[in-house]
């Protein structure tokens, strides 16, 4: 069965400086992996996705994520935070053998600081 | 151009009440689901629809019921509310399966008494 790890429910980091919200998945084969992003009262908005391909995936707002297939990985990564980037984040996975459901991981919540 | 939207936006029912969810796309996508979503625990799919007339099961389908009336409409039914169901509801929809990425709702807050 697939699933999703995030690594740390609640992340802080100050402007300006490098964010990095952890994602590790299971799956028996080649994943499609996702990062979305909420912010308060709205729905969830793609940042980026893996499919297949470069394993460095650059999305909207600055941030990006690697494939690493070998660590089972796909850390989103932003080098210098904005106070706009507060906000929910939540990985998920897909795979041919899941058909249609995507596993989203329980979120990290990220608080900028001033 | 509206995506996913979702009626109402906020609902408060009694414990064994009954209601359903609308959710509506307009991107002409052949795949829609209903998530929920509790503190800590994510979203979590109760159905989806494959395609237009077919329906399956997710991770927590008891005490829903849902129809894809059409290929724009996914509704969801609870027939009789408990306080277990209080969550937020997301509808979503795909252009297929897979490795499509989805398009989300901003959700309904159901509060049951």
């Amino acid at each position: 069965a697939q699933s999703v790890t995030q690594l740390g429910s609640h992340v802080s980091v100050s402007e300006g400086a490098l964010v990095l919200l952890r994602c590790n998945y299971s799956s028996s084969v080649p994943p499609y992996l996702f990062w979305y992003v909420q912010y308060p009262n709205q729905g969830l908005q793609l940042l980026l996705k893996y499919t297949t391909g470069a394993t460095l995936v650059k999305g909207i707002n600055g941030f990006e994520a690697e494939f690493k297939k070998s660590e089972t990985s796909f850390h989103l990564t932003k080098p210098s935070a904005h106070m706009s980037d507060a906000a929910e984040y939540f990985c998920a996975v897909s795979d041919d053998n899941t058909g249609n459901q995507f596993y989203f991981g329980t979120g990290t919540s990220l608080t900028v600081i001033p | 151009n509206a995506g996913v939207t979702q009626t109402p936006k906020f609902q408060v029912l009694k414990t064994g009440q009954s209601m359903t969810l609308q959710c509506a796309q307009d991107m002409n996508h052949n795949s829609m689901y209903w998530y929920r979503q509790d503190p800590g625990m994510g979203l979590r799919l109760i159905y989806y629809s494959a395609s237009e007339g077919t329906t399956d099961k997710g991770e927590v389908p008891n005490g829903y019921n849902v129809s894809r009336l059409n290929k724009r409409e996914f509704s969801l039914r609870l027939e009789s509310a408990a306080p277990s169901q209080t969550s937020v509801y997301f509808c979503a929809s795909s252009e297929a399966i897979g490795s499509y990425e989805q398009y989300f709702g901003p959700g309904t807050r159901l509060t049951v008494t």
